[in-house]
């Protein structure tokens, strides 16, 4: 069964660069034809797909969030992970990963972007 | 980018009686490849996503079949034969025919009378 485990900072300062690491396990990032993505949920609030990679490194992100975020893959780790930089509250949410397909999902993490 | 709605955005059901939900694309997602891409997720509270359908119809493994999707082209349904007590929570339809690009719709709360 795949899992996928997101861990990093709970909180962030303003303006500083969030960032996240997604580990799969119970499955090789590199053996499947599938994306890799995160996706964030403000509390109160509906999901929004930040992007995607392949573990070749192709990246797609949310035109809305893509000059702020960085998607990249550690395949002999078996990781992806996110970056957000320039951070406000706005960005204070639950940050899942999941595959790309929305079969398998992690637990989500909550980072607050708080002084 | 494709816009997903989804109606109602809140649906009061009494236990053991039908539910039903639409989702609405603002184009076609029907892929070159042939395959419509639309799935179903449903959040329970202080849970992550959980994929229900995928493909239009397609039960996800573990998923009761009193849970049922329909639709083609840009209109869509998910249909609860008989709410059960766990089924609480808010559903989301998701396009990923755009892939690797997704959108999702609202959310749908479906709570108990």
């Amino acid at each position: 069964q795949l899992q996928l485990q997101e861990s990093g900072p709970g909180l962030v300062k303003p303006s500083e660069t969030l960032s996240l690491t997604c580990t799969v396990s119970g499955g090789s990032i590199s053996s499947s034809s599938y994306y890799w993505g995160w996706i964030r949920q403000p509390p109160g609030k509906g999901l929004e797909w930040i992007g995607s990679i392949y573990y070749s490194g192709s990246t797609y992100y949310n035109p809305s969030l893509k000059s702020r975020v960085t998607i990249s893959v550690d395949t002999s780790k078996n990781q992806f992970s996110l970056k957000l930089s320039s951070v406000t509250a706005a960005d204070t949410a639950v940050y899942y990963c999941a595959r790309g397909d929305q079969f398998y999902w992690g637990q989500g993490t909550l980072v607050t972007v708080s002084s | 980018d494709i816009v997903m709605t989804q109606t109602p955005l809140s649906s009061p059901v009494t236990l053991g009686q039908p539910a039903s939900i639409s989702c609405r694309s603002s184009q076609s997602l029907v892929h070159s490849d042939g395959n419509t891409y639309l799935s179903w997720l449903q959040q329970r509270p202080g849970q992550p996503p959980r994929l229900l359908i995928y493909k239009i119809s397609n039960r996800f493994s573990g998923v009761p079949d009193r849970f049922s999707g329909s639709g083609a082209g840009t209109d869509f349904t998910l249909k609860i034969s008989r709410v059960e007590a766990e089924d609480v929570g808010v559903y989301y339809c998701t396009q990923a025919t755009q892939f690797p690009f997704y959108t999702f719709g609202q959310g749908t709360k479906l709570e108990i009378k």
